[in-house]
């Protein structure tokens, strides 16, 4: 089944790049998603790229999809403390409408 | 414009009582999911609505569990005789239509089983 596997947090410093990883194992995805989650809060659709697409760059937000590897990837440039949240990657199947959501990744931005 | 509403926002109950969770989708949204958050885990998903098709009902994790969609839009999610293992943070989440997206979430009822 599928299988989409994020690290549980990463620690950056305020004005440095973060640099959120994902892998996903369903070869017939056709969208990638990346949600943001913000203290009691639901998820905030941050951005999503076609399976067909290596790249799409969104003001301080780049992400890089390595279909070859199932490799997504989410850069903040100068992040902020307000970039602090969990950060969700999701993928969805071609004639499937249910995303399989990884666990999450907790951004902590230190000043 | 209004968001995806969810309520209650908390709900403390105890075990082997009945719940009842309410979400209301953005006007015009045909597709509503219903997810199940615990503490350190991703999104399960629980049930999806699209239109007047019969709910994909796949995920839900036991009879006890229900949802349905009055006409096409508010939703309710019941929980019969609740369990320990119940709570978590529910969230609620629609979209235009059955193309997956771009999902608009609710903030959530965090529902605690004491």
């Amino acid at each position: 089944g599928e299988d989409v596997e994020q690290s549980l947090f990463l620690s950056v410093r305020e004005g440095d790049s973060s640099v959120i990883n994902c892998t996903y194992t369903d070869s017939s995805s056709t969208y990638l998603y990346w949600y943001k989650q913000e203290p009691g809060a639901g998820l905030q659709l941050l951005t999503y790229i076609f399976s067909n697409m290596d790249m799409k760059q969104d003001q301080r937000l780049t992400v890089l999809l390595n279909k070859k590897d199932k490799h997504l990837s989410l850069r903040i440039a100068d992040t902020q403390t307000g970039d602090s949240a969990i950060y969700f990657c999701a993928e969805g199947a071609g004639g499937s409408y249910i995303p399989t959501f990884g666990r999450g990744t907790s951004l902590i931005v230190h000043p | 414009g209004a968001g995806v509403s969810q309520s209650p926002s908390n709900k403390v109950t105890e075990k082997g009582k009945d719940v009842e969770l309410r979400c209301d989708p953005i006007s015009g949204h045909t597709a509503l999911y219903w997810y199940r958050q615990s503490l350190g885990q991703g999104l399960e998903f629980l049930i999806y609505f699209q239109g007047n098709s019969a709910p994909d009902k796949s995920g839900l994790p036991s009879d006890r569990f229900s949802a349905e969609r009055t006409g096409g839009s508010v939703s309710t999610l019941t929980i019969q005789r609740t369990q320990q293992e119940d709570s978590a943070v529910y969230l609620c989440a629609s979209s235009l239509g059955p193309e997956i997206y771009e999902q608009y979430f609710g903030p959530g009822t965090r529902l605690t089983v004491t």
